[in-house]
C-alpha cells in the first residue's frame, strides 16, 4: 500500500520553462511534506518542505503547493535550469509516526538546454 | 555543523557472504537514525530506524539486520547476502523536526 505516490516516473522540460512535479498521498494524518533532490550515486538532499497547515511555501526558484482536500502537492521550479536535472522525491512525515519519512518512487526531471 | 559519514561507497560481494555497512553522525546528539534502500526503478524504502541506542525498529522482513552500538553509529548487517539485496543503501539522521539528512550512500552489488 503506497501512501505517497509520484505517478510520473519522468519529466522533460526546456531550460527557462517551469517544471511541475506532482505527488499524491493517501494518509490524511501526515504533518509535513518534503521534497528531496537526488543525483546518481549520491544521497538525497533536502530541497523544500511544507507543513500540513499551509498551502504554499516558496524558496527562491522552488515553490511547493499543498491541496489537502485533494491530498495532492506539487513542486514548481521556475525557471528550470540544466543543473536541476535529477530525481525528485516527495516525502511525507507523520501519519501516526513522527520518526519515519514515507517516500514516493521519485520523478526523473531532465532540463534540456 | 552536523555531518554524516557512510562507508564504503561501493561494494561488490558474492552471494552468501556477510555484509557490514557503517554510518556515523557528527555534530548532534541522540539523533533518529535510518537505513533506506533504493532498488533499481523503485523509490526509497525504509529498512530500519532507531530512536536511541539499542532501539531498532524493522520496517520490512528481510535477511538484513541493524544495530546501534553507540548514540551516533548505525550499522547495517547481513549474515548471508542474497542477489536481491543489491541496491543503493542510504543512511540518514534527523532530530525532532521533519527534515532528514542523508549520507552519500553505498552501492551494493551482490554477484
Amino acid at each position: 500500500d503506497q501512501q505517497v505516490k509520484q505517478n510520473s516516473p519522468s519529466l522533460s522540460v526546456q531550460e527557462g520553462r517551469i517544471s511541475i512535479l506532482n505527488c499524491d498521498y493517501t494518509n490524511s494524518m501526515f504533518d509535513y511534506f518534503l521534497w528531496y533532490k537526488k543525483y546518481p550515486a549520491e544521497g538525497p538532499t533536502f530541497l523544500i518542505s511544507i507543513s500540513s497547515i499551509k498551502d504554499k511555501n516558496e524558496d527562491g526558484r522552488f515553490t511547493v503547493f499543498l491541496n489537502k482536500s485533494a491530498k495532492h502537492l506539487s513542486l514548481h521550479i521556475v525557471p528550470s535550469q540544466p543543473g536541476d536535472s535529477a530525481v525528485y522525491f516527495c516525502a511525507a512525515l507523520g501519519g501516526g509516526s513522527n520518526y519515519k519519512l514515507t517516500f514516493g518512487k521519485g520523478t526523473l526531471l531532465t532540463v534540456n538546454p | 555543523s552536523q555531518t554524516i559519514h557512510q562507508w564504503p561507497a561501493t561494494l561488490v560481494q558474492p552471494v552468501g557472504s556477510p555484509l557490514s555497512l557503517e554510518c556515523t553522525v557528527e555534530g548532534t546528539s541522540n539523533p533518529n537514525l535510518y537505513w533506506y534502500r533504493q532498488a533499481a526503478g523503485r523509490g526509497l524504502q525504509l529498512l530500519f530506524y532507531s530512536v536511541g541506542i539499542g532501539q531498532i525498529s524493522s520496517e520490512v522482513p528481510q535477511n538484513l539486520s541493524a544495530s546501534r552500538p553507540q548514540d551516533r553509529q548505525f550499522i547495517l548487517s547481513s549474515k548471508k547476502l542474497l542477489l536481491s539485496d543489491s541496491g543503493f543503501y542510504l543512511c540518514a539522521w534527523s532530530v525532532w523536526d521533519a527534515q532528514a539528512f542523508f549520507g552519500q550512500g553505498t552501492r551494493l552489488t551482490v554477484v
